[in-house]
């Protein structure tokens, strides 16, 4: 299994200003995931970061929005970059493990 | 989109009562997972059922999968307060990503 350590939990944000989010795994992984979910819904995927290459986003999202740091295979930050009220929501990372995926906690994203 | 949908969208039982939710899916897949979410935290495994498998248990869950259909159900049996969450299908075909489904809403009234 894998332990993944997301943070923050939660925060409220000014809109126009950027929050970093960091997921660390107590284990290497090749791949993490980056997901959004709004109250209520479903995950939806933001972009997949690739160690030591850029990250691969979904139909939707772009670099200058969301940028992806993967420094290494336990590590991986995702920013949330010139805030909206939109973009309040559930950020959560993800790693696989064989065929399971691990999850961190969740960061619940008010943007004021 | 290749997300799954699930029904129902939300269900609400009384304690002891079984909990039962589906989920369908569109594309062929190599193995169809469970997963449950409390109040937006991270989602944790339940269970994984393979494509070539028709029916899995483990404790109180028990799912099944009919590839034919590309539908899967799980059920939760004897079900506590404890249960209250949001449970999602995901599908795995192959590739490096999950797909996850609507999600079911499960209340349990103690």
């Amino acid at each position: 299994s894998a332990v993944i350590s997301q943070k923050p939990s939660r925060d409220i944000c000014q809109r126009g200003t950027s929050l970093t989010i960091q997921c660390q795994v107590d284990s290497q992984v090749t791949m993490m995931f980056w997901y959004r979910q709004q109250p209520g819904q479903s995950l939806t995927l933001i972009a997949t970061a690739n160690q030591g290459s850029e990250a691969t986003y979904e139909s939707g999202f772009v670099i200058d929005k969301f940028p992806i740091s993967r420094p290494n295979l336990t590590f991986s930050t995702l920013t949330v970059s010139n805030m909206s009220p939109e973009d309040s929501s559930i950020y959560l990372c993800s790693a696989h493990l064989r065929t399971e995926a691990f999850f961190g906690q969740g960061t619940r994203l008010t943007v004021v | 989109s290749q997300q799954g949908e699930e029904d129902p969208q939300a269900l609400s039982i009384q304690e002891g009562e079984n909990a039962t939710m589906n989920c369908s899916y569109k594309t062929s897949i190599n193995n169809l997972q469970w997963y449950r979410q409390n109040s937006g935290r991270g989602l944790v495994h339940l269970i994984l059922i393979r494509s070539n498998e028709r029916e899995k248990h483990s404790g109180r869950l028990r799912v099944t999968l009919d590839t034919s259909k590309k539908s899967s159900s799980l059920l939760i049996t004897a079900s506590r307060a404890a249960d209250t969450a949001s449970y999602f299908c995901a599908t795995d075909a192959g590739g490096n990503q999950f797909y996850f489904g609507t999600g079911t809403s499960l209340t349990v009234i103690p």
